[in-house]
């Protein structure tokens, strides 16, 4: 059974940081693109990153460039994304998906309030 | 970046009645590799997102017969031959043929 399970999200202050993680199981994590998608309240989905297998590539938003950074390592079959510089407009709950989207974690709640 | 829009934006259904609903993008998802890379996703209320369909209609495992995904070049279509209680959320389409990638804003289907 594919499972992504995110961990780290939470409340924090406008300008701070928090460092997502998605953990992968039932699948062989190293042969996908991995994905960030964010869902802010009440709202549709929006993606924010992805990574490819090797880390080679990495592919950002346009409004998280400069701020947020996707990894990954294989050995531990774990995605992140590490996120500087939050603003009120990144409140969401963030998903990992794999590939484009095969299957969905469910979700993690970043708050960016003061 | 390609703008994927919805039609119509909400839906109400009988249970047991055909549903059906659009997708179309401000440019053609037809990929250089000769693929089409338009999916269509469902978000039940309160869960996590689900894909229904990758590459326009390619069911993914697990997703009921009555649910069929088609089109091609800008416009794309989900039909649901009779819909079920179960069906009830948002339903999204994405493309990934060109970066960046990107969502429609969802048609939410509902049960009568």
């Amino acid at each position: 059974e594919v499972q992504l399970v995110e961990s780290g999200g939470g409340l924090v202050q406008p300008g701070g940081s928090l460092r997502l993680s998605c953990v992968a199981s039932g699948f062989t994590f190293s042969d996908y693109w991995m994905t960030w998608v964010r869902q802010a309240p009440g709202k549709g989905l929006e993606w924010v990153a992805n990574i490819n297998q090797d880390e080679s590539r990495q592919f950002y938003v346009g409004s998280v460039k400069g701020r947020f950074t996707i990894s990954r390592d294989n050995a531990k079959n774990s995605l992140y994304l590490q996120m500087n510089g939050l603003r009120a407009e990144d409140t969401a709950v963030y998903y990992c998906a794999n590939g484009g989207g095969y299957f969905w974690g469910q979700g993690t709640l970043v708050i960016v309030s003061s | 970046d390609i703008v994927m829009t919805h039609t119509p934006l909400s839906l109400s259904v009988t249970p047991g009645q055909p549903a059906s609903m659009s997708c179309n993008s401000s440019e053609s998802l037809l990929h250089r590799d000769g693929k089409t890379y338009l999916s269509w996703i469902l978000q039940k209320p309160g869960q996590s997102p689900q894909l229904l369909f990758y590459e326009v209609s390619n069911r993914f495992s697990g997703v009921p017969h009555r649910f069929s995904g088609s089109g091609a070049g800008t416009s794309f279509t989900l039909k649901i031959s009779r819909v079920e209680a179960e069906d009830v959320g948002v339903y999204y389409c994405m493309q990934t043929t060109q970066l960046p990638i990107t969502f429609g804003g969802g048609t939410k289907v509902e049960i009568k």
